[in-house]
């Protein structure tokens, strides 16, 4: 099956650790997103990657880091930086910047 | 400053009835604007996209239209059923700069049977 995925699905860690989340597409797509959504607000861009090996800083990228270095993988590290990381967080694929993107399932993260 | 204003924020309708979600939109230059239905705890999934060319397309019960001019799209659900219930999300690409696209805050929608 091609497509986006995320995991996991649920995730709850303690204040102050780094917490990594991962996502892999198997779609051959070139771009690859990370978003943050919180309930009634939009979609927020976190950090967004053209091309392995590249990524841009978004809106809101304080206190997340990325890496990507394979095409089909562009993990997420919530830093302890981020002072409200409880949020429900998005991954998405799409072969160009300007083309449809494809979401995976969504991975919500709870910090106690 | 790009933005896209959903409305209304919820809207809660009976099974069958028919619907009309709004979005507003300042982005420019305007590539395309695309709707995303968003089921609670899942992923956005893209129902159509809308050119400037463009003023309906249609996706089985959705239908959607795009005024240009005046920077308003609509989306039009026929014949509500329960797996209608989702959060709509309106999502605006700019033509010029970055290409990062401009989401709405969406509108929840509740069908009760």
């Amino acid at each position: 099956d091609g497509g986006i995925t995320q995991s996991p699905k649920y995730l709850f860690r303690k204040e102050g650790q780094n917490v990594t989340l991962s996502c892999e597409q198997n779609l051959n797509h070139d771009a690859m997103y990370w978003y943050r959504q919180d309930p009634g607000q939009g979609l927020r861009l976190i950090y967004y990657s053209q091309i392995v090996n590249d990524f841009q800083k978004g809106d809101i990228a304080e206190g997340y880091s990325v890496s990507r270095e394979k095409k089909e993988s562009f993990p997420l590290t919530v830093t302890s930086a981020q002072k409200n990381p409880t949020a429900f967080y998005l991954c998405a694929s799409s072969i160009g910047v300007n083309t449809e993107a494809f979401f995976g399932q969504g991975t919500r993260l709870t910090v106690v | 400053k790009n933005q896209v204003e959903q409305s209304p924020q919820s809207l809660i309708i009976l099974e069958g009835k028919n619907c009309t979600l709004q979005c507003n939109y300042t982005v420019s230059p305007f590539s395309n604007l695309r709707w995303y239905k968003q089921d609670t705890g899942r992923g956005p999934v893209s129902l159509t996209i809308m050119t400037f060319s463009e003023n309906t397309k249609s996706n089985g019960r959705y239908t959607a239209t795009l005024d240009a001019d005046t920077k308003q799209s609509s989306l039009h659900i026929t014949a509500s059923q329960l797996s209608d219930s989702a959060s709509y999300i309106c999502v605006v690409r700019s033509s010029g700069g970055s290409y990062i696209p401009t989401f709405g805050r969406g509108t929840s929608l509740i069908v009760h049977p």
